[in-house]
């Protein structure tokens, strides 16, 4: 089946400073990939919609100048997350429609973020 | 009142059990509907679509009542390897995203 990986799988930075997440359709290309955010003991939260060669969506409450989407290519997407915070600290997935754009959504492996 | 809401468990249940969980969506735009299955710690993985006819999938079952806004997962046979959290998943027409409920956690015991 279509592969999504996201690198690093675990982060650790400092407060206030930047860490970016990789999110890759290993073998299709994803015209729009998903970013969501998950808390521990709650359900995953959408950030955001990335579309590739375009401006993200983002979804209410969620700060587009901290969050930062980049979808510069039909395999890439990347997540930056600036001035960090410690409740900045959360499992951030990213996910991609299967080739054709079908129903299917595959998950990458997420990434733990840590901000001391 | 959340979009998709389940009961978070935990249900504790012997190997061999059956065991139901069961989901409520409120949005009469949902279109499309699944369970996922989650781990400790990892990404959401997913374990099957649910139709509106129910459809089977080995030991699973899943049900679909449009009327009632209503979905059931259903695992026969339980298996210490089936302990996870269990998401139900609804797309949302108008949106074309994905709601997750906040899961179902099944610990299955020896």
């Amino acid at each position: 089946g279509a592969v999504v990986s996201q690198h690093p799988s675990r982060v650790i930075c400092k407060s206030g400073t930047s860490v970016k997440i990789e999110c890759r359709s290993l073998d299709f290309q994803a015209t729009t990939m998903f970013w969501y955010r998950q808390f521990p003991k709650q359900s995953l939260m959408l950030m955001a919609t990335s579309n590739e060669g375009s401006k993200a969506t983002y979804e209410q409450g969620v700060e587009k100048d901290k969050f930062l989407i980049n979808h510069a290519s039909l395999t890439l997407s990347t997540l930056t997350v600036t001035s960090a915070h410690p409740e900045d600290s959360s499992f951030y997935i990213c996910s991609a429609r299967g080739p054709g754009g079908g129903n299917t959504i595959y998950f990458g492996e997420g990434s733990w973020l840590t901000v001391v | 009142r959340k979009e998709v809401e389940q009961d978070p468990g935990p249900f504790n249940v012997p190997e061999g059990a059956t065991v139901a969980f069961n989901c409520t969506y409120s949005n009469s735009a949902s279109q499309s509907f699944f369970w996922y299955r989650q781990d400790c710690r990892k990404e959401p993985k997913l374990l099957m679509s649910v139709y509106s006819s129910g459809n089977e999938d080995g030991r699973f079952t899943a049900q679909l009542n449009r009327a009632s806004q209503y979905i059931s997962l259903l695992i026969r046979d339980s298996k210490l390897s089936d302990s996870a959290t269990y998401l139900c998943v609804v797309n949302n027409r108008n949106t074309d995203k994905l709601i997750f409920g906040t899961g179902t956690r099944l610990q299955v015991f020896p």
